[in-house]
């Protein structure tokens, strides 16, 4: 069956502008993950849904960045004001639920690059 | 606080020769530990978990609560093994968030 997807691919945007990106995960999959891939910082984690509700919005790095899920299944995270240092891969991840024995499924991942 | 360590951030080594990618954790609790994997051009894919206790492409992963270590190792290198190798954890009531390691890419030589 068709896996996690992402878009847009990639994506360039100026500094200050604000960004969209999607994740659609596997179908019945309740739960959904975040994450962000940059030189610096590795593979880092941002913001969790179960469902359409986010109990752990931890690793959101700062109130410029924001996230929602609807119907349970798509998810879209947004940056405002993009900053240079927000320049990373973003990485979606899927499972059955979050307990450790469900796997986490990741998408192909959207490189955003702010000039 | 949760954190992994990859000490090396890139390890090669000759094709059929003995592979070791190290990982430290450090956790307070039980933590569940795994080992993802990212070929050239594809999306990170899990390669195994310690839960599971298998092998996996001939690799395994023993899980040492007394050193808190969970290595991978391969008796013989193969080409096709060629990737970037991350070891994650996740704790118990955190959801499953993992925390990862800054990974380790493996070169294998012909």
């Amino acid at each position: 069956g068709a896996g996690v997807s992402q878009s847009p691919s990639n994506k360039v945007t100026e500094k200050g502008k604000d960004v969209e990106l999607r994740c659609d995960p596997i179908s019945g999959h309740t739960a959904l993950y975040w994450y962000r891939q940059s030189l610096g910082q590795g593979l880092e984690f941002l913001i969790y849904f179960q469902g359409n509700s986010a109990p752990d919005k931890s690793g959101l790095p700062s109130d410029r960045f924001s996230a929602e899920r609807t119907g349970g299944s798509v998810s879209t995270l947004t940056i405002q004001r993009t900053q240079q240092e927000d320049s990373a891969v973003y990485l979606c991840a899927s499972s059955l639920g979050t307990r450790g024995l469900y796997e986490q499924f990741f998408g192909p991942g959207t490189r955003l690059t702010v000039l | 606080a949760q954190r992994v360590t990859q000490p090396e951030k890139l390890l090669s080594v000759f094709k059929g020769a003995p592979v070791e990618l190290k990982c430290n954790y450090s956790y307070s609790g039980s933590p569940e530990l795994f080992w993802y994997v990212q070929y050239s051009r594809q999306r990170l894919q899990l390669l195994l978990r310690h839960i599971s206790r298998e092998s996996i492409k001939g690799f395994t992963a023993d899980l040492n609560k007394g050193e808190t270590s969970f290595h991978l190792k391969k008796p013989f290198a193969q080409e096709e093994d060629s990737a970037m190798y991350y070891c994650a954890l996740s704790g118990r009531g955190y959801g499953n968030k993992l925390v990862f390691g800054a990974g380790t890419i493996l070169r294998v030589k012909s």
